[in-house]
């Protein structure tokens, strides 16, 4: 099993709808998980962290995290053209005091 | 400005001719990092370093090599590089490897 898994994609999701993008990882030890947002050509830049079991909400965004389950995600509501890039689920590993990235989903938003 | 200042941009080289890729950080954070990412695979860690003088290999180090004689400095090495080392990199920095962080615009490398 890969450390930190997402669905490459392309997630097409039409202009205004939820956009849901999903994260499993391996080690049940983890604590601290990030989403990246990452624009063509561009480099990653921090969108979303989250640390406990639960919903953490800002804007548009809204990150889940259920530990038992191993699975984080984040949700794009009322999602724009502007949202069109690639995201990166990133997860702390305790054991190891490094960041494991995942390879990301590709988010095609359609006018 | 709060930012990490990445360079060269764009680099062109041939294979065996040495090449440095400068990274500076602004914001006296402790942990920089070096990733290469190439298609389908993802964001890889070249080697990071957790304060000045303390610098660790990551995944795939080999071919290069760094140094962190100052807080804000963290440069990448080729030695000899090589058309496998053909890739986009990205410097990276944050208060601790918990923590948000801060990219460099990223420099796009060709070797021949």
């Amino acid at each position: 099993q890969k450390e930190v898994e997402q669905n490459s994609g392309p997630l097409s999701v039409p202009e205004g709808a939820i956009a849901s993008l999903n994260c499993t990882y391996s080690d049940r030890v983890s604590q601290s998980f990030f989403w990246y947002r990452q624009y063509s050509g561009k480099s990653p830049e921090l969108i979303m962290s989250i640390y406990s079991n639960g919903d953490k909400e800002d804007g548009r965004f809204t990150a889940q995290l259920n530990k038992a389950s191993q699975y984080v995600s984040l949700l794009i509501r009322d999602s724009q053209p502007s949202d069109s890039a690639t995201y990166l689920c990133a997860v702390y590993k305790n054991r190891d005091d490094k960041i494991i990235f995942g390879k990301g989903t590709r988010l095609h938003i359609l006018p | 400005e709060a930012q990490v200042t990445q360079n060269p941009r764009y680099l062109i080289t041939v294979t065996g001719k040495k090449l440095t890729v400068t990274c500076s950080q602004n914001m006296n954070h402790e942990y920089m990092s070096w990733y290469r990412q190439d298609p389908g695979l993802g964001l890889r860690q070249i080697y990071y370093s957790m304060n000045v003088e303390v610098t660790d290999k990551g995944d795939v180090p080999e071919g290069y090599k760094v140094s962190r004689k100052e807080k804000r400095n963290f440069p990448l090495i080729l030695e000899s590089p090589s058309p496998n080392q053909t890739s986009l990199y990205f410097c990276a920095s944050g208060p601790g490897v918990n923590e948000k962080l801060f990219f460099g615009s990223g420099t796009q490398l060709s070797v021949l």
